[in-house]
């Protein structure tokens, strides 16, 4: 089951420019995480954050939680026609083995 | 660190065969890992979860008869998807939690993932 809902589905942007995405969820969270998956490819994990921190960073990339709305963002800035991929946030919580569920995604394309 | 190979990254099989895709830890252990279905432009779908030297635990809705998993090592996790048909073409992607994941709070580190057509 899938418990995250993004968005926007798609962003278009100019290389340069910053990209922000968003996540919401629908459970208790132990810690939300961020990936990147090039077409074809597998996932590569971004940045973790957990439930009782605020906000991230990593390089280019800034993530927040707001646990009290349910929601995350990832911003990226300053972004390269190299960012062009899908992203997708997903879930940890308590139950099921500690199960990762993960969000419907952003597919991003940063033009040159 | 914390290499998850899968294979095949490609394969075709006629409707009826079965077809097993690998899921591989190389540099590290992995207790549990994760299978995934992707559709195209779609999110995830988590179809069971496999733990070393047991039973598989599968999600709602995923046949255990049609995909077995068998995770036999600390390192292997198998997906036999048995008597295949063309609706089980698919991109299935594998996972496992890095080096000492004990906890939740640690990443999932994915295969590349293995494109099934089913003709």
């Amino acid at each position: 089951s899938q418990q995250g809902e993004e968005d926007p589905q798609a962003l278009s942007i100019q290389e340069g420019e910053n990209a922000t995405m968003n996540c919401s969820y629908k459970t208790s969270i132990n810690n939300l995480q961020w990936y990147r998956q090039n077409s074809g490819r597998g996932l590569v994990h971004l940045i973790l954050i957990r439930s009782n921190e605020r906000e991230k960073h990593s390089g280019r990339l800034r993530v927040t939680l707001d646990t009290s709305k349910k929601s995350s963002s990832l911003l990226i800035t300053a972004s390269r026609a190299a960012d062009t991929a899908s992203y997708f946030c997903a879930t940890s919580g308590n139950t099921g083995g500690f199960k990762t569920i993960f969000g419907a995604g952003t597919r991003l394309f940063v033009k040159a | 660190g914390a290499v998850v190979s899968q294979h095949p990254s490609r394969v075709i099989c006629k409707s009826g065969t079965s077809v097993k895709i690998e899921c591989r830890s190389l540099d590290f252990q992995a207790t549990t890992m994760f299978w995934y279905r992707q559709f195209p432009k779609q999110s995830l779908m988590l179809m069971a979860t496999s733990n070393e030297g047991s039973k598989a635990t599968y999600e709602q809705g995923v046949e255990k008869d049609k995909f077995l998993i068998n995770h036999a090592s600390l390192t292997l996790s198998t997906l036999t998807v048995t008597s295949a048909h063309p609706e089980d073409s698919s991109f299935y992607i594998c996972s496992a939690r890095g080096p000492g994941a004990g906890s939740y709070n640690s990443p999932l580190h994915f295969g590349n993932g293995t494109r099934l057509t089913v003709t």
